[in-house]
């Protein structure tokens, strides 16, 4: 069946750490997509990343970066020089086929970072 | 563009009462989605409309839940009567196209009492 882990519910850093985020799925889907949203205290839902699963090349975005590692079926997120507008709840999710070319999406629980000051 | 509307933004509601959330997709997006996030818990997928169509809705968790999108545009979700386990966040979105990502709206909160 289809499903994410994240295993860590909640992390505390000081700012200006470095703190990564696991994630790790379960597919039995031979082209997927992987995701990372994040939920800042107002409540939506800010995307983040989508990854396709034949591209294994990892992304830089200022001080984010994920490692997409097909191998070990792990997608983590990793901030770089925490800061504390970094404080929210973050999400992975996996794209799941429905049929007919559409897609649902599995999340995870959710880590929660919190970044103090 | 704006963006996926959602409305109210929090209810409180008693049980075996009567709650309709609704939705406002992107303009043009005829991909529209409910999921919910009970307290602690993954965010779960409701259903899948294509314009006026449900596409999936294997998601619903029983027949007290009716979603509907009359015209294609807006979506209403309606928990009739209201359990204290359908408390949670519930979250709409939309997509153009199965090849981008989802925009999700703020969610509403939903509290039975």
């Amino acid at each position: 069946a289809q499903k994410v882990t994240q295993a860590q519910t909640e992390i505390s850093v000081v700012e200006k750490e470095d703190v990564t985020l696991d994630c790790v799925y379960e597919t039995r889907d031979t082209t997927y997509y992987l995701f990372w949203y994040k939920q800042p205290p107002s409540g939506e839902l800010v995307f983040l990343i989508r990854r396709n699963s034949f591209d294994e090349q990892n992304e830089i975005s200022g001080r984010y970066s994920w490692n997409f590692q097909k191998s070990t079926s792990s997608f983590n997120f990793t901030i770089t020089a925490s800061q504390v507008v970094d404080s929210a709840v973050y999400f992975c999710a996996l794209s799941e086929a429905l049929g007919s070319g559409t897609y649902k999406y599995i999340f995870g629980t959710g880590t929660r970072l919190k970044v103090l000051a | 563009e704006a963006g996926v509307t959602q409305f109210p933004s929090h209810s409180v509601i008693e049980k075996g009462q009567t709650v309709t959330l609704r939705c406002d997709p992107i303009s043009g997006h005829d991909n529209l989605y409910w999921y919910r996030r009970v307290m602690g818990k993954e965010i779960k997928f409701l259903l899948h409309f294509v314009k006026e169509s449900k596409q999936d809705e294997s998601g619903m968790p029983n027949n007290r839940f009716l979603a509907e999108r009359t015209g294609g545009t807006y979506s209403t979700l309606k928990v009739q009567p209201a359990e204290l386990e359908d408390s949670g966040v519930y979250f709409c979105a939309s997509s153009q196209d199965q090849t981008h990502g989802y925009t999700f709206g703020s969610g509403t909160r939903l509290t039975v009492v």
